[in-house]
């Protein structure tokens, strides 16, 4: 999987939007860009994810800039249960192995909402 | 509710003790992994079955053994452990093939090894 590069830690005022970046300057034509968080103590939740054109969910948005060098994921009215570490995965939507591949995580990015 | 549930959520052993992890999903997905995450680390792939058959083991160590007898169902055999091995350790689950490739975690096991 390509690399990618988050920052450690964010800060956020609850209710505004949240704006992570994630810069993936290695992805390759066929890779799609993913986003996960992990709220403490649970398991990663996928949130959205991506190829070349912006993606929005009723979770969040995604866009890609055109030359999908990087990325920024968008909480739009962040709350205090975002609080959580997000992780920005690139990685190619063909399989090996079966028809499964795994995840190869980050460290990601520790986004902290403030009240 | 994710679908997908561990069991059992903590659990503390000691170093010859032989445990099993266990894992069940309910979203009729024929995929299931098992990660490792450590603390202030990056969660770590171990174990990928696809369809029941293991398809990818990322160099874990013997001592630990996993099994899928179904699709459903997902364990994690422990002996022999080290403390080095107290970890949160997470089950995945994923259609085959799908055009999303989402994974569906569960809660995970908080195992600490004395």
């Amino acid at each position: 999987d390509a690399k990618t590069t988050q920052p450690p830690s964010m800060d956020c005022a609850e209710g505004r939007a949240a704006n992570l970046p994630c810069n993936h300057s290695t992805i390759s034509g066929n890779e799609y860009v993913y986003w996960y968080r992990q709220i403490h103590s649970q398991g990663p939740q996928y949130i959205i994810h991506g190829l070349k054109n912006n993606e929005t969910n009723e979770m969040a948005s995604l866009i890609i800039t055109e030359d999908r060098k990087s990325s920024t994921l968008i909480l739009p009215h962040a709350t205090l249960r975002d609080t959580a570490v997000y992780y920005c995965i690139v990685r190619p939507l063909i399989y090996s192995g079966g028809g499964a591949d795994g995840l190869t995580f980050g460290k990601g990015t520790h986004l902290i909402i403030q009240p | 509710e994710t679908g997908v549930t561990q069991t059992p959520r903590h659990l503390v052993m000691g170093m010859t003790n032989k445990k099993s992890l266990k894992c069940e999903q309910h979203l009729g997905h024929n995929a299931m992994y098992w990660y490792k995450q450590s603390a202030k680390k990056p969660l770590e792939l171990m174990f990928v079955y696809s369809l029941e058959e293991r398809v990818e083991n990322n160099s874990v160590p013997s001592r630990f053994s996993p099994e899928c007898p179904n699709s459903s169902h997902l364990f994690l055999h422990l002996h022999t452990l080290q403390p080095e091995d107290s970890a949160l350790y997470l089950c995945a689950s994923s259609p085959l093939r799908s055009s999303y490739n989402e994974q569906f975690f569960g809660p995970g096991t908080r195992l600490t090894v004395l």
